[in-house]
């Protein structure tokens, strides 16, 4: 079935470092993938998506390239700051069903 | 910000006792969507709507059950509360099922069963 697997969490980096955050995918079509964001105490939010192979979405310094020939996701961004400490979600779309298929989500924490 | 507002934000309630939670979209979006999220589980869909008085079940949808007589109002029933069922509740709308339309989410409901 349809699944996204997610980096285990919880990552702790230095504001200014870089940050990686792991996702690959199963899935039969053209799925979309997204990432999403949820900052303490809040809901999900929509970071980037992307929505075919070789797509690239971009967000507030965020990016993430869709590789159909790895079934990868990952979001990268080249320099975080405080303000970026969340928990950030991967997910999919698929062209058959109703449904979204979340990661388990990843929790940063950037300290100054 | 889509127009999503689920209540009550915080629930306090007893094992055995029944729990209804509303969400309610100004949006117009056909599609409502009942999450539970939990540590090292990330979000699971209970249930969902794709119209009013059309629901499924999602993946946990065990000892939930969910009405949409209105567009606008999606409720997550609990029938008979359970420890188990102490989480954090997030509805979600999307307007359409291509895989292209994300969802968006509000701002949850944490629910804690004594």
């Amino acid at each position: 079935g349809d699944s996204v697997t997610q980096m285990e969490g919880p990552v702790t980096l230095s504001e200014e470092a870089f940050l990686t955050i792991n996702c690959t995918y199963t899935a039969t079509g053209y799925p979309s993938l997204f990432w999403y964001v949820q900052y303490p105490g809040e809901g999900l939010q929509l970071l980037l998506k992307a929505t075919k192979a070789d797509d690239k979405g971009s967000n507030k310094g965020f990016e993430a390239t869709y590789r159909k020939e790895t079934t990868s996701f990952h979001l990268e961004k080249g320099s975080v700051q405080v303000s970026d400490s969340a928990v950030y979600f991967c997910a999919l779309g698929t062209s058959t069903g109703n449904q979204f298929y979340f990661g388990t989500g990843t929790s940063l924490t950037v300290i100054p | 910000d889509a127009g999503i507002t689920q209540s009550p934000r915080h629930k306090v309630t007893e094992t055995g006792t029944p729990v209804t939670l509303r969400c309610h979209q100004t949006e117009n979006h056909r599609y409502m969507y009942w999450y539970r999220q939990d540590p090292g589980h990330g979000l699971r869909l209970i249930h969902y709507s794709y119209g009013v008085k059309d629901t499924d079940k999602g993946e946990v949808s065990d000892g939930y059950s969910v009405s949409r007589s209105k567009t606008e109002d999606f409720l997550l029933t609990l029938e008979s509360a359970t420890s188990s069922q102490t989480s954090v509740y997030f509805c979600a709308i999307r307007d359409r099922v291509d895989q292209n339309t994300e969802a968006f989410f509000g701002q949850g409901t944490r629910l804690t069963v004594v």
